[in-house]
């Protein structure tokens, strides 16, 4: 089956500084790369995706690139603000979208004034 | 909005006991997640259901049954609880024809068996 890493497990930056996320997957045939993020005590919420015919894709202060060569992905937040502090997770699906997910073990960010 | 909602926030079981945690989601959606999650080990699946009746294996479904008798309630069982599957569970939601293809999650129930 399909195995997610994703690193670091926590990361602290300074407000205002760019946070980036990485993760690989193993199975080639993943064709669906969502990032959720939890906040303490709530539920995780989709915040960004992307389908394997791109490569980039962005939202406002937040990318996700794709590199379906090395199996690799990652999440880009710029100008960080402590609202960002919370966990991520990135996920693979070979499914496509809305279908069974392999989660990754999550990062652990945390945005400093 | 959708709404996806747990039968309890906090439970506290004995070894030994059957447990029932329930899920009820509102916008008709095909497919039902359980996972839980464990500090260091991200979100697990345990079972999943495309349809009603209809279940899969996830990746941990040992000590664990599921139930899916109507679209929007999805039932995880743990037959005989033990203190290993004391953790936080959460149901999730989607639907697969529809982006953003989003997993709908609910509020979680923390789980402990004693």
């Amino acid at each position: 089956g399909e195995n997610v890493e994703q690193h670091p497990s926590t990361l602290s930056v300074q407000e205002g500084d760019s946070a980036v996320i990485k993760c690989t997957y193993s199975d080639s045939a993943s064709n669906y790369f969502p990032w959720y993020k939890q906040e303490l005590g709530k539920r995780p919420q989709l915040i960004i995706d992307i389908r394997s015919n791109v490569g980039e894709k962005k939202d406002q202060r937040i990318a996700v690139t794709l590199n379906k060569t090395a199996k690799h992905f990652s999440l880009h937040i710029t100008e960080t603000q402590p609202e960002d502090s919370a966990v991520y997770f990135c996920a693979a699906s070979q499914a496509g979208g809305g279908n069974k997910l392999t989660f990754g073990t999550g990062t652990q960010l945390k945005v400093e004034l | 909005d959708v709404k996806v909602t747990q039968s309890s926030r906090y439970l506290v079981k004995r070894t030994g006991e059957k447990v029932f945690l329930e899920c009820v989601q509102d916008m008709d959606h095909e497919n039902m997640f359980w996972y839980r999650q464990d500090p260091g080990l991200g979100l697990r699946l345990i079972y999943f259901s495309y349809d009603v009746k209809m279940k899969e294996k996830g990746d941990i479904p040992e000590g664990y049954s599921v139930s899916r008798e109507k679209k929007e309630r999805f039932s995880l069982i743990l037959e005989s609880a033990s203190t290993n599957q004391t953790s936080m569970y959460l149901c999730a939601s989607s639907a697969p024809d529809r982006t953003p293809y989003e997993q709908y999650f609910g509020p979680g129930t923390r789980l402990t068996v004693t």
